[in-house]
């Protein structure tokens, strides 16, 4: 199993301009999250979904759209890059169910100027 | 309240040394905890799941108060490779998303 996986692993935009950040994940999770991570911050919610064609706002959605076509992937949209969305995104899943913990993957790093 | 609260630290540790610290968390009905280790510019991993009072699995113990609402995390005979910024989860009320903390960061020197 690869786990969650995301693509690109680094990328900078121009204010602007929109881009998908891509997640892809093989364990059958039906929970997939994404979060952005300010430089010493902590993690904050952006999108969350339980499972093929539902999704949930989490605590900084503005700027942001998601998509859960299959339940593999979990694409993030950017349609208009700010510099304030310059970040570190994190993608990850879980598994339904309590006491089940979640899996992340490496990340994509995104400058925008 | 804030859902999760931990001190940021950084906590100075000199290496062999023992460190512990706590984490607060609003939410009375969670059930499940999580410490999660995150290295500078990595994903979090997963360190340690609390489901009970608490857990111990080497040098790291978690220990959870109920009552008082709050988890701690102790790492005796501190390494080197334990610098890194712990993040405390518990699990939210609905059960289908995690609320993670802003972390507490350690740095072990020599």
């Amino acid at each position: 199993n690869a786990g969650v996986t995301q693509t690109p692993k680094f990328r900078i935009l121009k204010i602007g301009q929109s881009m998908t950040l891509q997640c892809t994940q093989d364990m059958n999770h039906n929970y997939m999250y994404w979060y952005r991570q300010d430089p010493g911050m902590g993690l904050k919610l952006i999108y969350y979904s339980v499972g093929a064609g539902i999704t949930d706002k989490g605590e900084v959605p503005n700027g942001y759209n998601v998509s859960r076509s299959t339940t593999e992937d979990f694409p993030l949209r950017l349609e208009l890059a700010a510099p304030s969305q310059t970040s570190v995104y994190f993608c990850a899943s879980r598994i339904r169910g309590t006491q089940e913990t979640q899996y992340f993957g490496p990340g994509t790093r995104l400058l925008v100027l | 309240r804030k859902e999760v609260e931990q001190d940021p630290g950084p906590f100075n540790v000199p290496e062999g040394a023992t460190v512990a610290f706590n984490c607060t968390y609003s939410n009375s009905a969670s059930q499940s905890f999580f410490w999660y280790r995150q290295d500078c510019r990595k994903e979090p991993k997963l360190l340690m799941s609390v489901y009970s009072s608490g857990n111990e699995d080497g040098r790291f113990t978690a220990q959870l108060n109920r009552a008082s609402q709050y988890i701690s995390l102790l790492i005796r005979d501190s390494k080197l490779s334990d610098s890194a910024t712990y993040l405390c989860v518990p699990e939210g009320a609905a059960g289908n998303k995690l609320t993670f903390g802003g972390g507490t960061r350690v740095l072990v020197k020599p």
